[in-house]
């Protein structure tokens, strides 16, 4: 039972590049989010996802781009990465009418 | 592994004492609160929770009370333990599948 899962674990890109970063989630639970951690803020929630094709923003979604196509996958662009984008980021699930959300591993994102 | 600990307020206990974590939480709508636990490198992870209609609930060594008149949640780890080290972030929810609003979260030290 993989459960969730995020990937690349770890990511080194440049101001102004592209780069996604994955969740992978096999319980087939409705919602999904993305978080993002930084030091002195704990976890701030920037999207999520009610369902497939059904996204909506949370505390911080500028600069970030989210997609839904399969219940069990929900991608995270960082369209153009930005220096203040260097943060961990978290992936969480929960089922439909529940309160619990089940976290990843996180990918620590630095963006020079 | 990711240092979000660093910066966060810390709280230092002897091991085998009683740990009380507080957490002050902003938002009367809120009918759910839960404690997360994240160690370093990891994913936070559930520790306990309790609905606003509650006022004490436990679990193995954990205790989590809730004070609805002045806002404030408290976790009580009974005979702390090297394992317990640990930041631990208090979150509250307004209603299911919403998002969680995280606090800045705690470093609990134990001393062997």
């Amino acid at each position: 039972d993989a459960g969730i899962t995020q990937s690349p674990r770890y990511k080194i890109t440049e101001t102004g590049r592209q780069v996604t970063l994955m969740c992978h989630q096999t319980w087939s639970h409705s919602y999904m989010f993305w978080y993002r951690q930084d030091l002195g803020h704990g976890l701030r929630l920037i999207y999520y996802s009610a369902a497939a094709d059904i996204t909506d923003k949370g505390e911080v979604p500028d600069g970030y781009v989210v997609s839904r196509s399969k219940t069990e996958n929900f991608p995270l662009t960082l369209e153009s990465a930005t220096r203040s984008q260097t943060s961990v980021y978290f992936c969480a699930s929960s089922r439909q009418g529940d309160y619990e959300q089940y976290f990843g591993p996180g990918t620590r994102l630095t963006v020079t | 592994g990711e240092s979000v600990g660093l910066h966060l307020p810390t709280l230092s206990v002897q091991e085998g004492d009683n740990s009380i974590i507080n957490c002050a939480y902003s938002n009367s709508a809120s009918d759910y609160f839960i404690w997360y636990k994240q160690e370093s490198g990891k994913g936070p992870q559930f520790i306990i929770d309790i609905r606003s209609n509650m006022d004490k609930r436990q679990g193995q060594r954990v205790t989590v009370l809730l004070n609805k008149t002045v806002k404030h949640l408290s976790l009580q780890i009974a005979a702390t333990q090297p394992g317990d080290s640990a930041v631990y972030f208090c979150a509250e929810m307004a209603g299911a599948n919403s998002k969680l609003t995280f606090g800045k979260g705690i470093t609990l030290s134990v001393r062997p």
